[in-house]
């Protein structure tokens, strides 16, 4: 009964591959996010969707697509892989609320992208 | 100058210790404000919310102090369990749905 699921939890892959990262949450949010962590451990949002609408599409590479087919899942599509993708990719989620809990954050237990 | 800016550490400290972290913030219409812990090779997960008038979780306090821009944690009696990194999370009131992270902050407990 994980909150927020990642799949997969580890991803080894040659440079120019492309792949997708896949993330459930099942606490009923209608916030998903994407963040890229690398290996100065830096916590930076990528992409963030409310009731499947793009919201946040910060400073990334057009290599990257996020789809939300629906507000339970966020997936991300990487293309033409760099060796500067290696990271840790972690999905959250956040509940539509007024007041301070909506901005409160469950976190994937993360994706670690190696390229090679 | 960073959006959050955190002290890296590592702080080093002996079960037991009181220890604090402050955490700066450049934008003076941030509104909400977190600590999230994350352990090694695991996801960031929520400590605690830090509220206007400062809040404590059994040993842990969070303070506000808007006029200086800083959000600060303090923990009393650190259990080798505390080891951890501590990231501070501001929203800044940009509107929507973002938070931004700090760099995080280590701490390590030992015997």
């Amino acid at each position: 009964d994980t909150a927020v699921s990642q799949t997969p939890k580890y991803l080894v892959t040659q440079m120019g591959n492309d792949k997708s990262i896949k993330c459930e949450q099942n606490l009923g949010h209608d916030t998903m996010y994407w963040y890229k962590q690398d290996s100065k451990k830096f916590l930076k949002i990528m992409f963030s969707y409310n009731n499947k609408e793009l919201i946040i599409n910060e400073t990334v590479p057009n290599r990257f697509s996020p789809k939300s087919p629906d507000k339970a899942h966020l997936n991300l599509h990487i293309n033409s892989l760099e060796l500067g993708d290696s990271a840790v990719y972690f999905c959250a989620s956040s509940p539509t609320t007024t007041g301070l809990a909506k901005n409160i954050q469950y976190f994937g237990a993360g994706t670690r992208l190696s390229v090679l | 100058r960073k959006e959050v800016e955190q002290d890296p550490g590592p702080f080093n400290v002996p079960e037991g210790a009181t220890v604090a972290f402050n955490c700066t913030y450049s934008n003076s219409a941030s509104q909400s404000f977190f600590w999230y812990r994350q352990d090694c090779r695991k996801e960031p997960k929520l400590l605690m919310s830090v509220y206007s008038s400062g809040n404590e979780d059994g040993r842990f306090t969070a303070q506000l102090n808007r006029a200086s821009q800083y959000i600060s944690l303090l923990i009393r009696d650190s259990k080798l369990s505390d080891s951890a990194t501590y990231l501070c999370v501001v929203e800044p009131n940009t509107g929507g749905f973002k938070t931004i992270f700090g760099a995080g902050t280590r701490l390590f407990v030992k015997a």
